[in-house]
């Protein structure tokens, strides 16, 4: 059975240091997305691609965040320079772009511990 | 308020219990309605979907919507230890590329 693959699984890096983030859909899945779930919370949407497209970014703090999918395949997410806040889970996910929002294929998480 | 309340529990149950989860919502466009199950350290999985009000039934599994009451609820019949995990609502206003809004999420432990 496909999967969204994710690495690192787990990461701990120190205050103010950059960290990336690696997403690999499942073939054949032109729409990603990239989720950040805090513990205890649901994922909140960070960005959203179409192919190599950003098709919705508003969440994403982009003083210190960045997301590209250069060949509209896997995905990078980076966060730069790292705060104690942005401990949380990072979760990537894919879709076939014409079915509805609903039919999200979740990889299994990088989960990110800053210090 | 948020768009999606969902009590984050926890809840425990004893094997063989009906499991009763629900959420509520404020916003009156969403439309579609969704079950996430996560395992601990693992990315959510679909459950099961909902269009609109009614019910959807899926072997243990019941989802129902009311739309007038901006209200749904999952129920689980038979619960066995391994539907230990935590339940995520989550909710969009229309199909296509129309971004989910997820609850919080309820810890639910089935005890054998």
């Amino acid at each position: 059975e496909a999967e969204v693959a994710q690495s690192p699984r787990y990461k701990i890096t120190e205050k103010s240091q950059a960290v990336a983030f690696w997403c690999d859909p499942i073939s054949g899945h032109a729409t990603l997305y990239w989720y950040r779930q805090i513990l205890g919370q649901g994922p909140e949407l960070l960005v959203q691609f179409q192919d190599e497209s950003v098709v919705d970014d508003s969440q994403l703090p982009k003083d210190r965040f960045s997301a590209e999918r250069l060949k509209g395949v896997d995905s990078t997410l980076k966060i730069q320079p790292a705060e104690l806040g942005d401990s949380a889970m990072y979760l990537c996910a894919s879709s076939l772009s014409d079915l509805p929002t609903y039919e999200q294929y979740f990889g299994p998480g990088t989960r990110l511990t800053v210090t | 308020q948020k768009e999606v309340e969902q009590d984050p529990g926890p809840l425990s149950v004893p094997e063989g219990a009906i499991v009763s989860l629900n959420c509520t919502y404020s916003n009156s466009a969403f439309q579609y309605f969704m079950w996430y199950r996560q395992y601990s350290r693992k990315g959510p999985e679909l459950l099961m979907y909902t269009y609109s009000s009614g019910n959807k039934e899926d072997g243990r599994f019941t989802a129902q919507v009311d739309k007038s009451s901006k209200y749904i609820s999952l129920f689980i019949r038979d619960s066995q230890p391994s539907d230990s995990a935590t339940y995520l609502c989550a909710m969009s206003a229309k199909g296509g590329s129309e971004k989910l809004v997820f609850g919080k999420g309820t810890k639910l432990t089935v005890n054998p």
